[in-house]
């Protein structure tokens, strides 16, 4: 069982409609959450870092972390065709690790 | 300019041979890592470097052996290649446990 799961697999959403994404841990000792996107033939980019519990927001993103849940979530608001790109969650247990555990990640196409 | 370099950008081989992926970053980390992505699979860790020197090493073969020769270059040497290490081949970077930040990769495929 991976443990960092990432759901929808796929989402389709009209230009300027609201993406959101959920990632979620079955291990409790990942305190570090990331997301990034990937696209077609590039390598990933990191979009954002959260790790305390709540609400983070960065221009048209908003990352939302529920430690108690081990759940995290990210949302776009106002998508455009360019945020059409596969999007990973990705766990690390602590401040002082470097290794990254990934979800498979969820496929976002923005219609225009 | 790109901040990672990742050299080359595919490379074909065949079963058996022995091939080095390239991974130079210009950002000024102090760590670096490999990561693995194949068809259906999450992308995967393989190693971490910091200062040169390695800190985790999640690849149970011995054909895997990263290298660091200068402290921006992290190169991964593959020996005896198979089939199943047909995948796109990821360098990444960071300062201390910060964000990491990804190279292009190298897309390998064995024959």
């Amino acid at each position: 069982q991976q443990k960092v799961q990432q759901s929808p697999e796929s989402l389709s959403v009209p230009e300027g409609g609201m993406a959101s994404f959920n990632c979620t841990s079955s291990d409790r000792n990942f305190q570090y959450f990331w997301w990034y996107r990937q696209h077609s033939g590039e390598g990933p980019k990191a979009l954002m870092s959260i790790f305390s519990d709540g609400d983070k927001k960065e221009g048209r993103f908003t990352a939302h972390l529920n430690k108690a849940s081990l759940h995290v979530s990210l949302h776009i608001r106002d998508s455009q065709p360019s945020d059409s790109a596969l999007y990973f969650c990705a766990a690390a247990l602590t401040g002082n690790t470097r290794k990254l555990i990934f979800g498979l990640g969820t496929t976002l196409q923005v219609q225009p | 300019d790109p901040k990672i370099i990742q050299k080359p950008k595919y490379l074909v081989a065949v079963t058996g041979s022995e091939k080095i992926l390239i991974c130079e970053q210009y950002l000024g980390h102090n760590a670096m890592y490999w990561y693995r992505q194949s068809a259906k699979k999450p992308l995967e860790f393989m190693f971490s470097y910091s200062y040169q020197k390695l800190m985790d090493n999640q690849t149970a073969s011995s054909r895997f052996q990263p290298q660091s020769s200068k402290k921006n270059h992290l190169d991964l040497q593959i020996t005896a290649l198979k089939p199943d290490d047909s995948a796109t081949y990821f360098c990444a970077s960071s300062q201390e446990a910060d964000t990491q930040y990804f190279g292009p990769g190298t897309r390998l495929l064995v024959l």
